[in-house]
C-alpha cells in the first residue's frame, strides 16, 4: 500500500526565502507524481506533473524534482511571496493496472511573511 | 487547460436527508473520475473510482449504499450522499483524468449536516 510522507508539515518564513519542501513515498513503481496547491476550502490546484521517466519539471519559480528509485520527490519555491501561502500535496499516481488512483501526502502548510 | 466544474460549493442539509453533487468536465472527456474526501486539516482520502457506464469501485471502508456515484456520460459524475448525518460533514472533491496532463480537480463541495 503506497503511503506518502511530506516534510516538513508546516512551514513559516520571510518574503523572498527560497524553499525546498520534501514528499516521500513507499512504493516506487508509480506512473508519475503530480504536485498540488490548495487554498483554505478550496479545491486543488495542478502545479507541476512529472512523469516517471523524468528527474524534473520547472513551471516559473517552481522547480519539482523525482527520484522515483529513492521514493522521493522535491518541490522547490524560489524567492517566495505572501501569494504562494497555501497547503503544497505532493501525490504520486499509481499505474493503470493497480486503478491509476493518485495518493496524498498530509501536505505542507506554508506561511509565506510580508 | 482541463476544467472540472462541480457544484454545489457548499450545502447544509438537515440529518437524513440526501445531497448530490455534481462534477462535470468542460473541455474534456473523463472516462475515469475519483472521488474524495477531506476534513479539517487532513488530506485527502479517496473514496471511489467512477467509471463512465460501469459500477463504481469504492475503497476500503467506505460505504457503498450511503455514498451512491453515477457516471452515466464521459462529462458527468455525481456522489449522492444519502441518509447524511452530521458525521458525514466534510469537504468532498472529485477529479477528472485528462491524458498528458494528469489529474484536474473540482473546486469541492462543503457539505454540513445539521
Amino acid at each position: 500500500k503506497q503511503e506518502v510522507t511530506q516534510i516538513p508539515a508546516a512551514l513559516s518564513v520571510p518574503e523572498g526565502e527560497n524553499l525546498v519542501l520534501n514528499c516521500s513515498f513507499t512504493d516506487s513503481a508509480i506512473y508519475n507524481l503530480q504536485w498540488f496547491r490548495q487554498d483554505p476550502g478550496k479545491g486543488l490546484t495542478s502545479l507541476l506533473l512529472i512523469q516517471s521517466s523524468q528527474r524534473e519539471q520547472t513551471s516559473g519559480r517552481l522547480n519539482a524534482s523525482l527520484d522515483k528509485s529513492s521514493g522521493r520527490s522535491t518541490l522547490y519555491i524560489a524567492a517566495s511571496q505572501p501569494g504562494d501561502s497555501a497547503t503544497y500535496l505532493c501525490a504520486p499516481q499509481q499505474g493503470y493496472n493497480q486503478g491509476g488512483k493518485l495518493i496524498f501526502g498530509q501536505g505542507t502548510e506554508l506561511s509565506v511573511k510580508p | 487547460g482541463a476544467v472540472v466544474s462541480q457544484h454545489p460549493s457548499w450545502v447544509i442539509c438537515k440529518s437524513g436527508t440526501s445531497v448530490k453533487i455534481e462534477c462535470r468536465s468542460l473541455d474534456f472527456q473523463a472516462t475515469t473520475m475519483f472521488w474524495y474526501r477531506q476534513f479539517p486539516k487532513q488530506s485527502l482520502m479517496l473514496m471511489a473510482t467512477s467509471n463512465e457506464g460501469s459500477k463504481a469501485t469504492y475503497e476500503q471502508g467506505v460505504e457503498k449504499d450511503k455514498f451512491l456515484i453515477n457516471h452515466a456520460s464521459l462529462t458527468l459524475s455525481t456522489l449522492t450522499v444519502t441518509s447524511a448525518h452530521p458525521e458525514d460533514s466534510s469537504f468532498y472533491i472529485c477529479s477528472g483524468l485528462r491524458s498528458n496532463y494528469g489529474y484536474t480537480f473540482g473546486s469541492g463541495t462543503r457539505l454540513t449536516v445539521v
